[in-house]
């Protein structure tokens, strides 16, 4: 299987404070990407990033990727309640799809 | 939000009961994807359209078929449903892979085999 790990599987913060979740992958990769799902709910996409970028930013949202490790970066800083989701890396090994991780819950704690 | 349908939202059936979920997309994109969800398992890929009649199989394509005779519908059937089955199925939507090859989700389809 391709599909890649996450890390923690969950994750409980306090309001304000920054949330770091990471993302495995095991063979090379056009991009990758970060969804969040909140609960019973379809998946949304956060943000992308390509093979040849090392960091980009959207709004709260800093992602950082490391090709050499096979490895990502998802920050959200300044948490709110309405971040409480789950969040997902997907990889696109240019194949037409894309295959996602395992998911990191995320808590805020108001 | 993109204009994705499933449907139906919820099932529960019976094991060796055929089952047909659809997804119903408005937004004229080529690639439709079926991906269930599982605890501990992320989402993984069972079938994916690439167009019109074309299709390609997933991860985890044992058990499922698809079909897809419009751009705007891709059936998802379960011809004898098992147990191993029972999990939350997703559809989603893409104009085109690669470098923006965002995807759009519907909401889900809960299947319940008992």
């Amino acid at each position: 299987s391709q599909q890649g790990e996450e890390d923690p599987q969950a994750l409980s913060i306090q309001e304000g404070e920054n949330a770091t979740m990471n993302c495995s992958y095991k063979t090379s990769i056009n991009n990758l990407q970060w969804y969040r799902q909140n609960s019973g709910r379809g998946l949304v996409h956060l943000i992308l990033i390509r093979s040849n970028e090392r960091e980009k930013h959207s709004g709260r949202l800093r992602v950082t990727l490391d090709t050499s490790k096979k490895s990502s970066s998802l920050l959200i800083t300044a948490s709110r309640a309405a971040d409480t989701a789950s969040y997902f890396c997907a990889h696109d090994f240019g194949n037409e799809k894309l295959t996602f991780g395992t998911g990191t819950r995320l808590t805020i704690i108001p | 939000d993109a204009g994705i349908t499933q449907s139906p939202r919820h099932k529960v059936t019976e094991t060796g009961t055929p089952v047909t979920l659809r997804c119903h997309q408005t937004e004229n994109h080529r690639y439709m994807y079926w991906y269930r969800q599982d605890p501990g398992h992320g989402l993984r890929l069972i079938h994916y359209s690439y167009g019109v009649k074309d299709t390609d199989k997933g991860e985890v394509s044992d058990g499922y078929s698809v079909s897809r005779s419009k751009t705007e519908d891709f059936l998802l059937t379960l011809e004898s449903a098992t147990s191993s089955q029972t999990s939350v199925y997703f559809c989603a939507i893409s104009p085109q892979p690669g470098d923006t090859g965002e995807l759009f989700f519907g909401e889900g389809s809960r299947l319940t085999v008992l």
